[in-house]
């Protein structure tokens, strides 16, 4: 049973650019989790999906924005990136509401330069 | 949302028990207490839940005081392999808001 997945392992771009990470979830998951974690800190919440839609929102501005899929897997999109932008971005999912355990993707490093 | 507080670092030696111990004074009654632990470039990986009082699990045991103020991770007979971020963090559901602190950076030496 594959965990959950991420991709890509490892990005750089440009200040200004575009990016969009593809998170899937832990099979019978159906709640997506996005988390931005720079360099020697914990992970900040972005937003959490379920039933394509956005449930819950941290305190990230309009440049991050998400999706996800019928399938349950989801994107993060990223818009006009900045230099602070650089972190780990993590992927989370979670078996529904009765549960509250949250499996863990790899992680996403974007460098922005 | 309940703040936690936990040590910035703590050191310990192989072979050793580790207590870590979190407050959360604030803490709400359908508040769950959770811990997960991470290594350098990867995601946090879930160690163990509770309520109150106490669970075991085979990696660690969670002890909660009936005020559920606070809350001690047990790690038993640690080893190098444990040197990771632990982070305590409380949750209502899975669809709750996770607020994740800075974490304890546990350090096991030979």
């Amino acid at each position: 049973d594959a965990g959950v997945t991420q991709s890509p392992t490892h990005l750089i771009k440009t200040r200004g650019q575009q990016v969009t990470l593809r998170c899937s979830p832990k099979s019978g998951h159906d709640t997506v989790s996005w988390y931005q974690q720079a360099l020697g800190q914990g992970p900040q919440f972005i937003f959490q999906y379920y039933e394509e839609e956005e449930r819950q929102r941290g305190n990230f501005p309009d440049r991050f924005s998400g999706h996800q899929f019928p399938n349950y897997s989801s994107e993060l999109n990223v818009n006009a990136l900045l230099l602070g932008d650089s972190a780990l971005y993590l992927c989370a999912s979670s078996p529904g509401l009765a549960r509250y355990e949250q499996y863990f993707g790899p992680g996403t490093r974007l460098t922005v330069t | 949302l309940a703040k936690t507080t936990q040590p910035i670092s703590m050191d310990s030696y192989e072979g050793q028990e580790v207590n870590i111990t979190c407050s959360h004074n604030n803490i709400a009654t359908n508040d769950y207490i959770t811990w997960y632990q991470q290594f350098p470039s990867q995601g946090p990986r879930f160690i163990i839940q509770g309520y109150k009082t106490k669970v075991t699990n085979e990696v660690a045991s969670l002890f909660i005081p009936a005020d559920r103020k606070s809350s001690t991770l047990s790690l038993p007979r640690v080893s190098l392999s444990d040197t990771a971020v632990y982070y305590c963090l409380l949750s209502k559901t899975s669809y709750d808001k996770v607020i994740f602190g800075p974490g304890t950076s546990l350090s096991v030496i030979p």
